[in-house]
């Protein structure tokens, strides 16, 4: 497709359930990025995947979220036994190797925690 | 301290006004940097982006970087309210895709 596509685009969950989001990167980009924009706190990283690379989890808040990206294409985030402090807006990122051609985020899943 | 700061706002001018968002950083290994304007429940698009210390002109919008003051610039010039959204900078040290570090965004309203 034209953009980054993210789904759902709204979530509403009971504490405790565990949610899947998913991201669909631009084709031929071979980097995708999770972060996490939450009220008041800007836009947090979680996730980087670069090709074959190892993904860089360093921004992942707990052992409860992960992520995975099969075939260098699509990627979908897990959060597990969901918590109030995790709803946010989870933004995917797609990009290509040049820095200055920046990202492309899709709109992001607006996740809820009740 | 946090790597990248960003005033909040919200800011709120009057269309034609001149509008200057800024972003301070501590990280002095940080050479890319960009800013980002985001549409309320969209996600944020690349609106500038300069390397090192400078200036970069697009249009109404100008990006400044003194590095020796850690300190970033976005000036709007002629201000409309379609320029109404949230302005985040964001910064990067390496060339190669690396996660930007984001500052937490400036809300702005141009009002008509």
């Amino acid at each position: 497709g034209a953009g980054v596509s993210q789904s759902p685009s709204n979530k509403v969950t009971e504490k405790g359930k565990d949610v899947e989001l998913r991201c669909d990167p631009i084709s031929g980009h071979t980097a995708l990025y999770w972060y996490r924009q939450s009220l008041g706190q800007g836009l947090e990283f979680l996730i980087y995947f670069q090709g074959n690379s190892a993904p860089d989890k360093s921004g992942l808040p707990s052992d409860r979220f992960s992520a995975e990206r099969t075939g260098g294409s699509v990627s979908t985030l897990t959060i597990q036994r969901t918590q109030q402090e995790d709803s946010a807006v989870y933004l995917c990122a797609s990009s290509r190797p040049r820095v200055e051609d920046g990202y492309t985020f899709g709109s992001g899943t607006r996740l809820t925690v009740v | 301290q946090k790597e990248v700061e960003q005033d909040p706002g919200p800011l709120s001018v009057p269309e034609g006004a001149i509008v200057s968002l800024n972003c301070t950083y501590s990280n002095s290994a940080f050479q890319y940097f960009m800013w980002y304007r985001q549409y309320s429940r969209k996600g944020p698009e690349l609106l500038m982006y300069t390397y090192s210390s400078g200036n970069k002109e697009d249009g109404r919008f100008t990006a400044q970087v003194d590095k020796s003051s850690k300190y970033i610039s976005l000036f709007i010039r002629d201000s409309q309210p379609s320029d109404s959204a949230t302005y985040l900078c964001a910064m990067s040290a390496n060339s190669g895709n690396t996660p930007l570090v984001f500052g937490k965004g400036t809300r702005l309203s141009v009002i008509a």
